[in-house]
C-alpha cells in the first residue's frame, strides 16, 4: 500500500519553479523516497530519487527532510512539457521489492 | 539508460477472447518484473510480481487464472489476460528495476479494449 500523501493537485507559471510536497511520516529507515511522473497515457518515467541527502540531477532537485517525514520534488524552471502527474513513493532498494502508488499530484504547467 | 519495451501498445478484442501482452528488457536482466493496471484517472495499481523460472505472485484481490503472467526468461514476461471482458478494459504496464541504483524502469504501457 501507497505509504505517501500528496496534494491532488497543483498549477504552476511557466518558466517558475515547480514545488511539489510529499508526506510519508511512516517512512523506515531503510527506505528510499522516489519520484515518477506520468504524462497522459505513457509509461511513468523515472525522476529522482534519495535516502535522507538532498540530491539534484539534470530534471530536478529532491529536498528532504532531516526527520525524513517529508520531501519536496523541485523543478527549478517548468516548461509546458512538464505538465504531468507526478508521484512520490516509499521503498526499500531491490529489485524484488515493489513500488506501490499512491494517487499523486497532478501538475499543469500555465503559459 | 535502461529501456523496457512492451508489445502491443494498442490491443482490441471481442469479449471471451484472451490476449497476450509482452514486456521485455532491452539492455538489462531482470529476474523480476512487475505489472501494473491503470483505469481513467486513475494511479496505477499493481497487480503481481512476475519471478523469472518461478511462480507470479499476485496482490491480493486479482485473479491469478484471470491474469497469467509467465517469466521464462531473463529478459521477457508476459501478461495474458484470459476469457477478456470489457471490464478489462484498462491501460496495463510492465516495469523492471535496475541492479544497481534501485530505480524501477516502466514500459510504454498497453492498451486494451474488449468490445
Amino acid at each position: 500500500d501507497a505509504k505517501t500523501t500528496q496534494p491532488t493537485s497543483m498549477d504552476c507559471a511557466e518558466g517558475r519553479a515547480a514545488n511539489l510536497p510529499c508526506n510519508h511520516s511512516t517512512i523506515s529507515g531503510n527506505e528510499y523516497v522516489y519520484w515518477y511522473r506520468q504524462i497522459h497515457s505513457q509509461g511513468p518515467q523515472y525522476i529522482i530519487h534519495g535516502l535522507k541527502n538532498n540530491e539534484t540531477n539534470e530534471m530536478a532537485s529532491l529536498i528532504i527532510t532531516e526527520d525524513r517525514k517529508s520531501s519536496t520534488l523541485i523543478l527549478p524552471h517548468a516548461t509546458l512539457r512538464d505538465t504531468a502527474v507526478y508521484y512520490c513513493i516509499v521503498r526499500v532498494v531491490g529489485t524484488g521489492n515493489q513500488f506501490y502508488f499512491g494517487t499523486g499530484t497532478s501538475l499543469t504547467v500555465i503559459p | 539508460g535502461a529501456v523496457v519495451s512492451q508489445h502491443p501498445s494498442r490491443v482490441i478484442c471481442k469479449s471471451g477472447t484472451s490476449v497476450k501482452i509482452e514486456c521485455r528488457s532491452l539492455d538489462f536482466q531482470a529476474t523480476t518484473m512487475f505489472w501494473y493496471r491503470q483505469f481513467p484517472k486513475q494511479s496505477l495499481m499493481l497487480m503481481a510480481t512476475s519471478n523469472e523460472g518461478s511462480k507470479a505472485t499476485y496482490e491480493q484481490g486479482v485473479e491469478k487464472d484471470k491474469f497469467l503472467i509467465n517469466h521464462a526468461s531473463l529478459t521477457l514476461s508476459t501478461l495474458t489476460v484470459t476469457s477478456a471482458h470489457p471490464e478489462d478494459s484498462s491501460f496495463y504496464i510492465c516495469s523492471a528495476g535496475g541492479t544497481n541504483t534501485g530505480e524501477l524502469f516502466f514500459g510504454e504501457g498497453s492498451r486494451l479494449t474488449v468490445l
